[in-house]
């Protein structure tokens, strides 16, 4: 079964907007939770990571907040750029654990 | 630094061929990954290598699939009697645990397509 369920599929935004994606988990032994972007045709490349000390992380203009209790976490991007189109995904790994766990991926395009 | 790189980029093969598919890990790398990609999917863990042996390959769908990384850097992952099904892109990953942190370094990616 899909161990990180993310949402939404796609995505539609304003340029200079803010853009959300949104993950959950029921794993609670998972302790590690990365971002990536991916473009067409390319692997995929880190953005921005948390670790469930820390209830947000930010850095530039992405930032995750984490939800330990509801076990949710989230990537805002602010101040949107056409540049930012890209897909979006959330993963998920344990401490012991060598694989990530990677959600179905946000589609993002943000119009000019 | 030169980052992860695999090759071919795209391989076309015909239903029942063997492929080969290889992943050149960022220098200095032990932990080596191997996931697919299926359209509009997250990638899916297949393998992982710690060095030279697989210490963890519970994401290989069946016995037609399997990874070698005999000198601990390259690896190659084969793919025996292909099926259409197998059809994805298959991605390689790279990370050094010596960091104390879990960041996979990812390439772009091996294109397979079975007709």
């Amino acid at each position: 079964q899909q161990q990180v369920k993310q949402s939404p599929q796609s995505l539609i935004v304003q340029k200079g907007g803010i853009s959300i994606i949104n993950c959950a988990y029921e794993n609670t032994a998972f302790d590690y939770f990365p971002w990536y972007q991916q473009f067409p045709g390319k692997g995929p490349a880190l953005l921005i990571a948390i670790r469930p000390d820390v209830s947000e992380k930010k850095e530039g203009r992405f930032t995750i907040s984490f939800n330990k209790s509801a076990k949710q976490f989230s990537l805002h991007i602010m101040d949107s750029q056409p540049g930012d189109s890209a897909t979006y995904f959330c993963a998920a790994s344990r401490k012991s654990g060598n694989q990530f766990y990677f959600g179905t991926g946000t589609s993002l395009t943000v119009i000019p | 630094g030169a980052g992860v790189s695999q090759t071919p980029s795209n391989k076309v093969t015909e239903k029942g061929k063997y492929v080969e598919l290889r992943c050149d890990p960022i220098s200095g790398h032990t932990a080596l990954y191997w996931y697919r990609q299926s359209l509009g999917q997250g990638p899916e863990f297949l393998i992982y290598f710690q060095g030279t042996g697989a210490a963890d390959d519970s994401g290989l769908p069946n016995d037609r699939f399997f990874a070698v990384r005999p000198e601990g850097s390259v690896s190659t992952l084969k793919i025996q009697r292909t099926e259409r099904g197998d059809s994805a892109v298959y991605l390689c990953a790279s990370a050094d645990p010596g960091q104390g942190i879990n960041t996979q370094y990812f390439g772009p990616g091996t294109r397979l397509t079975v007709l």
